[in-house]
């Protein structure tokens, strides 16, 4: 299970405060996801990278923001203008050449209070 | 965009019988399947993928089917055991996306009953 770890596994937070999940990895992938996962449905995407410094919105971006200035990290930074952010959030890193598997992070579990 | 649909949401099988997980695609230009399984509280997992160009891949008692004209392909799981219970994830993947964006369906989850 290792080469890409999510920390911390729980979090919590205030309504209005923004909080930063992070994700490394040292499977030397170029390719970097990050992925909303609520109870009875699927991973929805967020953000994507394929390469350092840079990163492209997913299907649900709006109220989240990444960036990408190392290959190892892409930490995801939740805003307040994210209305319903309560959820699972699972980081995945891929190689670039090409489709191919995604390895996922162990996730972090964030609770609005 | 990508559209993915799998059915049936929830599966429960005596140990022992088989299980068959569908999903159907809507873009033609996917060509990469994979199909990740999720124990609880646990991170995905790939546990069997297939391309365009195969119509079926086997692992053991795990095999996946495509049918690129019809756009689906299923996940069969022979003989099963309580250690398979999960949700199962498909995903599609268009291939003029080199960074490998794929498109989840919402999950299976399995119940294996012993």
């Amino acid at each position: 299970d290792g080469g890409i770890t999510q920390s911390p596994k729980y979090l919590f937070r205030k309504e209005g405060q923004n909080v930063t999940l992070s994700c490394e990895q040292n499977l030397n992938h170029d390719a970097m996801y990050w992925y909303r996962q609520d109870p009875g449905q699927g991973l929805r995407l967020i953000y994507y990278s394929q390469i350092v410094n840079d990163f492209q919105k997913g299907d649900i971006a709006e109220g989240y923001s990444v960036s990408r200035e190392k290959k190892e990290s892409f930490p995801l930074t939740v805003t307040s203008a994210q209305k319903n952010p309560t959820a699972f959030y699972l980081c995945a890193s891929s190689m670039t050449s090409g489709s191919g598997e995604q390895f996922f992070g162990p996730g972090t579990r964030l609770t609005v209070l | 965009g990508e559209n993915v649909e799998q059915h049936p949401s929830t599966l429960s099988v005596q140990e022992g019988d088989s299980a068959v997980i569908k999903c159907t695609y809507s873009d033609s230009a996917s060509n990469y399947f994979p199909w990740y399984k999720q124990e609880l509280g646990k991170r995905p997992q790939l546990i069997i993928d297939i391309r365009s160009n195969v119509g079926e891949k086997k692992d053991q008692r795990i095999a996946v089917t495509l049918n690129k004209t019809a756009k689906h392909f299923s996940l069969h799981i022979t003989e099963t055991q309580p250690e398979d219970s999960a949700v199962y994830f498909c995903a599609a993947t268009p291939h003029n996306t080199n960074a490998g964006k794929s498109t989840f369906g919402d999950g299976t989850t399995l119940t294996v009953k012993p």
